[in-house]
């Protein structure tokens, strides 16, 4: 099976930035595209950002963009998110999600157990 | 975008019941819906996607159905490992949005 596990995660200030890793195993990684989703107490599952399997796309949402980069490294099985001026209520457990194809499938055939970011002063 | 209400928000059934949960969209998501089960501390996992077809792996007691605006997940008979908070989702356009879930409880 597909393994995703998400490190990086922290207590942060706001106004601070964090930078999120997922790790994947057991999958041809370049083949799928890849998504970051997050669940905040109180307020359910978000879609946050994904890439394409080549890295050539990306997309956001509007709740981060402009605050948010995802990227990929295919040589190495990562995923990552760039978390800067963070606010409050970017405080979520955040999963890592794996796409079933290449670029736009839109659903998740496997998630990683997440990774806690707590934004407070 | 597009706003996915389930309901009820918690039901409390008892092994060997059926279940059925309701996901209904605020526009027509045509058949571009998932379903996910998801027990505490672990990850989210797949269990319906295109509103019908069962993941790898899913037993059969769990079926999806509808399009359009509504649908519904029935897990026909509990297991004791099926106690869970359960997620449907869309992916008809950008961006994808979740339900607030539905807990099953014992």
């Amino acid at each position: 099976d597909v393994q995703l596990v998400e490190s990086g995660g922290a207590l942060v200030q706001p106004g601070g930035s964090l930078r999120l890793l997922c790790a994947a195993s057991e999958v041809t990684f370049s083949s799928y595209a890849m998504s970051w989703v997050r669940l905040a107490p109180g307020r359910g599952l978000e879609w946050v950002a994904g890439i394409s399997g080549t890295g050539k796309n990306t997309r956001y949402a509007d709740s981060v963009k402009g605050r948010f980069v995802i990227s990929r490294d295919n040589s190495q099985n990562t995923v990552h998110l760039q978390m800067n001026s963070l606010r409050v209520d970017d405080t979520a457990l955040y999963y890592c999600a794996k796409e079933a194809c290449i670029w736009d499938c839109g659903y998740f055939d496997f998630w990683g157990r997440g990774d806690l970011v707590t934004v407070s002063s | 975008e597009i706003v996915l209400t389930q309901s009820p928000g918690t039901v409390s059934l008892s092994p060997g019941e059926r279940a059925t949960l309701s996901c209904r969209a605020s526009q027509s998501v045509d058949y571009f819906l998932a379903w996910y089960q998801q027990k505490p501390g672990q990850a989210p996992r797949l269990l319906i996607s295109d509103a019908s077809s069962r993941a790898t792996g899913v037993p059969d007691r769990f079926s999806g159905s509808g399009s359009g605006t509504d649908f519904t997940l029935t897990i026909s008979r509990l297991e004791p490992e099926d106690f869970a908070v359960f997620y449907c989702q869309h992916y008809r356009t950008s961006p994808v949005t979740f339900g607030g879930g539905t807990r099953v409880e014992f």
